[in-house]
């Protein structure tokens, strides 16, 4: 069984450029999470995606966006990058969306923007 | 405002100490996890908690939700190196809604 995969590992870019973050789900997984790691605190919930529609967000901007393709692997699309965007992006999948099941989490992408 | 409080927010202890760290709310929590995040990887589930009063053991750790629903605690007993890494709580207000992450109390355990 394949865990969560991320790419790429790290990625530096400067203000105002856009960026793509990819998310390969866990084997059987449907639904993929993704999160916001800055430094020195927990991880802050961006979306979900679910069957390949956006099944929830948290507090952020539009220009924070996302896909889910059929394979139920995930991007994480960011413009217009900002000096606070530098920070850990994880994402997590699991089996559905509802209850208490397990997010298996991807080691992360470590994005710095200068 | 965090919605979730975690405390101490570094602990550095020596091997064979115990510990315990406090995740505290305002609000009340339908159900509540534990994780653990080693460096240069995403954290790892290591319990969830829905009722209140709860107690859950996990060989040298101890979790336990308050009886409001409202707080937890992680123990270790005879902490170990390999324990080291930045303990997350995380919170849902209802069945279903997404978890809300605490901001970690990061542990040492020196050799």
């Amino acid at each position: 069984e394949t865990g969560v995969t991320q790419s790429p590992t790290h990625l530096i870019k400067t203000r105002g450029q856009q960026v793509t973050l990819r998310c390969s789900s866990q084997s059987g997984h449907n639904t993929v999470s993704w999160y916001q790691q800055a430094l020195g605190q927990g991880p802050q919930f961006i979306f979900q995606y679910y069957r390949e529609e956006e099944n929830g967000r948290g507090n952020f901007p539009p220009r924070f966006s996302g896909l889910q393709f059929p394979n139920y692997s995930s991007e994480l699309n960011v413009n217009a990058l900002e000096l606070d965007d530098s920070a850990l992006y994880l994402c997590a999948s699991s089996l559905d969306p509802q209850g208490y099941n397990e997010q298996f989490f991807g080691p992360g992408t470590r994005l710095t923007v200068l | 405002t965090q919605l979730l409080e975690q405390s101490p927010q570094f602990l550095s202890i020596q091997e064979g100490e115990n510990l315990t760290v406090y995740c505290n709310s305002s609000s009340v929590f339908s159900s509540l996890q534990w994780y653990r995040q080693e460096p240069g990887e995403g954290p790892v589930l290591l319990v969830t908690v829905v009722t209140g009063g709860e107690v859950k053991k996990l060989k040298r750790l101890t979790f336990q939700f308050g009886d409001a629903r409202k707080d937890s605690s992680l123990h270790i007993t005879a902490a170990q190196p390999g324990d080291t890494g930045l303990y997350l709580c995380a919170g849902a207000r209802n069945y279903g809604q997404n978890f809300v992450f605490g901001p970690g109390t990061r542990l040492s355990v020196l050799p």
